[in-house]
């Protein structure tokens, strides 16, 4: 059965970088059937695609996040990483990490079907 | 920038149907997908592709869409199938996917 398990900082402090780390295990980063993203969810509000990458290296990112977002896997220890920088209050969000699969008529629709438990950053001095 | 609306919230009685509308303009075109997330919890693909159900996803769950709007159905709502439900697609051109706003749906 496939697991996703996220990691990282609780609290962040404005204007640095966010960093958190998802480890996969029940499966592999480096099939070529996936990709792997992060949806993050702030306290009582809906959710929002942040960004996506596949094991090559390519990745897809939510364009109003686009310049503060990096999306990178290693493969050798089957994880991939999240870093938004210049974090301000409105990042404080329960950060999920999950696989991004997609269909099999055309291969154009992704969507996640596994998810971690997700991993509350707070935003603050 | 897309978005898909949904009601904010719905309410059923027990052994009712609740419907749960999600309209965007890409929708005639794109697949919608269901999630379901209770209290805590992480969220739960319940339908895909419009109107697949995952296995393990009760028979009461089923999803449909026409024209600019998607449709998930619960038929006979359980007590335990009070959470928010969120429909996700993508826009005309597959670069900004999108969650819509969320529906609680209450059993009472």
């Amino acid at each position: 059965q496939l697991q996703l398990q996220e990691s990282g900082p609780g609290l962040v402090k404005p204007s640095e970088t966010l960093s958190l780390t998802c480890t996969v295990s029940g499966g592999s980063v480096s099939s070529n059937d996936y990709y792997w993203g992060w949806i993050r969810q702030p306290p009582g509000q809906g959710l929002d695609w942040v960004g996506s990458v596949y094991y090559s290296g390519s990745t897809y990112y939510n364009p109003s996040l686009k310049s503060r977002v990096t999306i990178s896997v290693e493969t050798s220890k089957n994880q991939f990483s999240l870093k938004l920088s210049s974090v301000t209050a409105a990042d404080t969000a329960l950060y999920y990490c999950a696989r991004w699969n997609r269909d099999i008529l055309t291969g154009s629709m992704y969507y996640f079907d596994y998810w971690g438990q997700g991993i509350l950053v707070t935003v603050s001095s | 920038s897309y978005e898909l609306t949904q009601p904010p919230s719905v309410s059923v009685s027990p052994g009712q149907t609740a419907r749960i509308t999600c309209s965007g303009d890409a929708l005639p075109k794109k697949y919608a997908y269901w999630y379901q997330q209770k209290s805590g919890q992480a969220p739960v693909l319940v339908i895909y592709e419009d109107n697949k159900r995952p296995s393990g996803i009760p028979e009461r769950f089923s999803g449909s869409s026409s024209g600019t709007m998607a449709t998930l159905t619960i038929s006979g709502a359980q007590v335990e199938d009070e959470a928010d439900y969120y429909c996700y697609s993508t826009d005309s051109s597959a670069n900004l996917w999108v969650f819509g706003g969320g529906t609680k749906v209450t059993v009472l």
